[in-house]
C-alpha cells in the first residue's frame, strides 16, 4: 500500500523559515516526479512545485519560485519543501504527492498524502 | 500559463441523478487533463487522468471526456457519497488546477 506521511507543519512568523518532508513508502520511490500542492483554508488547489525522480529537474509556481526549494533523498525515501521569507499568504495545508506515470514530469497526481497545516502569523 | 474554468461553480442535485461538470482551458492542453475528487477534510483522489482513463478503483459511474479546450466530468447516477468537490488539473503547460466545482445535495 502506498503511504505519503507529510510533517513539519507550524505555525511561524511572517519572514520565517519552515521545512517539509515526507515520508514515502509503498513503492518505488526514486522512479517517480514527486509534487507539493497546497490549499488555503477555504480555498482550492494549487500546485507549487515539482522535482524528478533523480532531483535533476525542478519546477515551481511562481508565486513560490525563488523563495521555496523542492529536493528529494531517494536514500531515505524523503519528499522536501525548504520554505523562507513565508508570507501570511503561503497559510495552507501543504500535500506531498506523487506522479502516476512519468519519472521526469508531472502528469495526474496519483497518490496523496493526508496533509500538514502551515500558518503564517504574528 | 494555462487558465483552466470550470463550471458550474455549485451543481446542487438529488442522488440517481446525472451530474455534469466542465473544465475550460485557456489554451490547448490536448489530453494532458486530469480529474479529481475532494470530499471535507480529505486529501484529493484522483478520478481520471488522460481526459479519459479512469483510476485504479474508481467506479464506472465516473466517466471523463474531451481533448483540447473542452472538457467534461460525468458521474451517470450520483451516489450519496459522490456529493464533493471536483477539481480539474492540466500539465500541458506547467501544472495548474481548476477553482472546482461543488456538488451538493439538492
Amino acid at each position: 500500500e502506498v503511504q505519503l506521511v507529510e510533517s513539519g507543519g507550524d505555525l511561524v512568523q511572517p519572514g520565517g523559515s519552515l521545512r517539509l518532508s515526507c515520508a514515502a513508502s509503498g513503492f518505488i520511490f526514486s522512479t517517480f516526479a514527486m509534487s507539493w500542492v497546497r490549499q488555503a483554508p477555504g480555498k482550492g488547489l494549487e500546485w507549487v512545485a515539482a522535482i524528478s525522480n533523480r532531483g535533476t529537474i525542478i519546477s515551481y509556481a511562481d508565486s513560490v519560485k525563488g523563495r521555496f526549494t523542492i529536493s528529494r533523498d531517494n536514500s531515505k525515501n524523503t519528499l522536501f519543501l525548504e520554505m523562507n521569507s513565508l508570507r501570511a499568504e503561503d497559510t495552507a495545508v501543504y500535500y506531498c504527492a506523487k506522479d502516476g506515470r512519468s519519472a521526469v514530469a508531472i502528469y495526474f497526481l496519483d497518490q496523496w498524502g493526508q496533509g500538514t497545516l502551515v500558518t503564517v502569523s504574528s | 500559463e494555462i487558465v483552466l474554468t470550470q463550471s458550474p461553480a455549485t451543481l446542487s442535485l438529488s442522488p440517481g441523478e446525472r451530474a455534469t461538470l466542465s473544465c475550460r482551458a485557456s489554451q490547448t492542453v490536448d489530453s494532458f487533463l486530469a480529474w479529481y475528487q475532494q470530499k471535507p477534510g480529505q486529501a484529493p483522489r484522483l478520478l481520471i487522468y488522460g481526459a479519459s482513463n479512469r483510476a485504479t478503483g474508481i467506479p464506472a459511474r465516473f466517466s471523463g471526456s474531451g481533448s483540447g479546450t473542452d472538457f467534461t466530468l460525468t458521474i451517470s447516477s450520483l451516489e450519496p457519497e459522490d456529493f464533493a468537490v471536483y477539481y480539474c488539473q492540466q500539465r500541458a503547460n506547467g501544472v495548474t488546477f481548476g477553482p472546482g466545482t461543488k456538488v451538493d445535495v439538492k
